[in-house]
This record gives C-alpha cells, structure tokens and sequence, in this order.
C-alpha cells in the first residue's frame, strides 16, 4: 500500500521567517514523482514544487525548495522569506502507477 | 485556455437521487482524475482515466460511475446518492505520467 504522512496538522511563522513543512511516504514502486500543492482559502488546488524521484538534485522554485531524502522516503518543503500569501493548507503527494497518493495536509499561517 | 472546467460549484441532493458531476478540460491531457476531500482526510482518489475509453477504480470508487468517451471530458456519476458522500469533489487531469496534475474548482456536495 502507498502512503503518505504530514505529522503536522497546524504550523505558524512570522512573516519574512522560514518554515519546513515535513511529509514521509511508503512505497515499494522505485518509479515515483513527488508534488507540493498548496490549497488557499479559495479551495483551488495549486502546485508549488514537483521531484522527480530519480533525480538526486532537489528541486527549486523561487522562495520554495524540498529536501528529498530517498532512502528515508522523506520530501519536506522548505518556505523562505514567508509571505502573508502564503498561507494556506499544503499537501504532500506523490504519483506511481497512474494514480496519486495524497497526505493530510498541514495547515500554515503566516502571521505579520 | 480555460484549463480544468466543473459544473456545478455547488449541489444539494437528497439521498437516493442520483445526479452527474461534469468534468471538461481543453489542454489536451491525456490523464484525468476525480478525488474526494473530506476534513482531515487530504484528497482520496475515485477513479482516474489514462485516455479516452480506458477508466480505472481508486482508493474509494464505490457508489460512483465514470467514463470518458472524449479526451476533454470525464463525468462523475454518482447513482444513489448517501449522506456519506457529503464531500468537496475535485477533477484534476495531467499530459502524461508523472506530470503535473491541474485541478478544477471543486463541487461542493451535500447529500440530506
């Protein structure tokens, strides 16, 4: 079974500070891909960040960054210089034979 | 481009009666995908498609009906309706796989 794990429900950060959102998952498959989305108030789902697992660079985007641990099947999100935009629930998930796996979620506020 | 399309944003039906959620996207993906989010839960998958004709069940497919005639569209039929499936439904679809996965707005559905 695929499974996705966010240990944080609620996290908070001042704004312009720095936060890691932490997300472990459980696979067997060695042909994966990881996503951050992130899911405002508005209800739109968003992708922040996408890892493809064969590759050991970690990913960038702008203020966002992951740290993938392979081995320890770790993909935690890294949020530089906060923003009051920011806020906003963001899930973990990854994709493997067609289908995506999705975690709880962690629900961030950036707090001015 | 309009992206991932849904109709209707809310619904109100009663249990038992049956109703079809629509899905339409105009980017050419060839994947697409309904979930379910419920509170604490993150999105489950229902049923997903990897090209016209060609559906498959997820996590929690029971009590709903696909099927994907056209590359653009991809309807969710619920057939008898239960309070259980009280929920926010979202479609999502992707080029290929491993790609990002573009969501729709969301359904809001509620079943008295």
């Amino acid at each position: 079974a695929q499974t996705v794990t966010q240990s944080q429900p609620e996290m908070s950060v001042q704004e312009a500070e720095t936060v890691t959102l932490s997300c472990t998952y459980d696979t067997s498959e060695s042909n994966y891909y990881l996503f951050w989305y992130k899911q405002p108030p508005s209800r739109q789902m968003i992708l922040v960040i996408r890892q493809e697992a064969y590759k050991q660079q970690n990913a960038t985007e702008n203020r966002f960054s992951v740290n993938f641990q392979k081995a320890a099947k770790s993909f935690s999100l890294k949020i530089s210089d906060s923003q009051l935009g920011d806020t906003a629930m963001y899930f973990c998930a990854f994709m493997t034979g067609n289908q995506f796996y999705f975690g709880t979620g962690t629900s961030l506020t950036v707090i001015p | 481009n309009a992206g991932v399309t849904q109709t209707p944003k809310f619904q109100v039906l009663k249990t038992g009666q049956s109703m079809t959620l629509q899905c339409a996207q105009d980017m050419n993906h060839e994947y697409m995908s309904w979930y379910r989010q419920d509170p604490g839960m993150g999105l489950r998958l229902i049923h997903y498609s990897v090209g016209a004709g060609i559906t498959d069940q997820g996590e929690v497919p029971n009590g709903y009906n696909v099927s994907r005639s056209t590359t653009e569209d991809f309807p969710l039929r619920l057939l008898s309706a239960a309070p259980s499936q009280t929920s926010v439904y979202f479609c999502a679809s992707s080029y290929g796989y491993g790609d990002t996965q573009y969501f729709g707005p969301g359904t809001r559905l509620t079943v008295l």
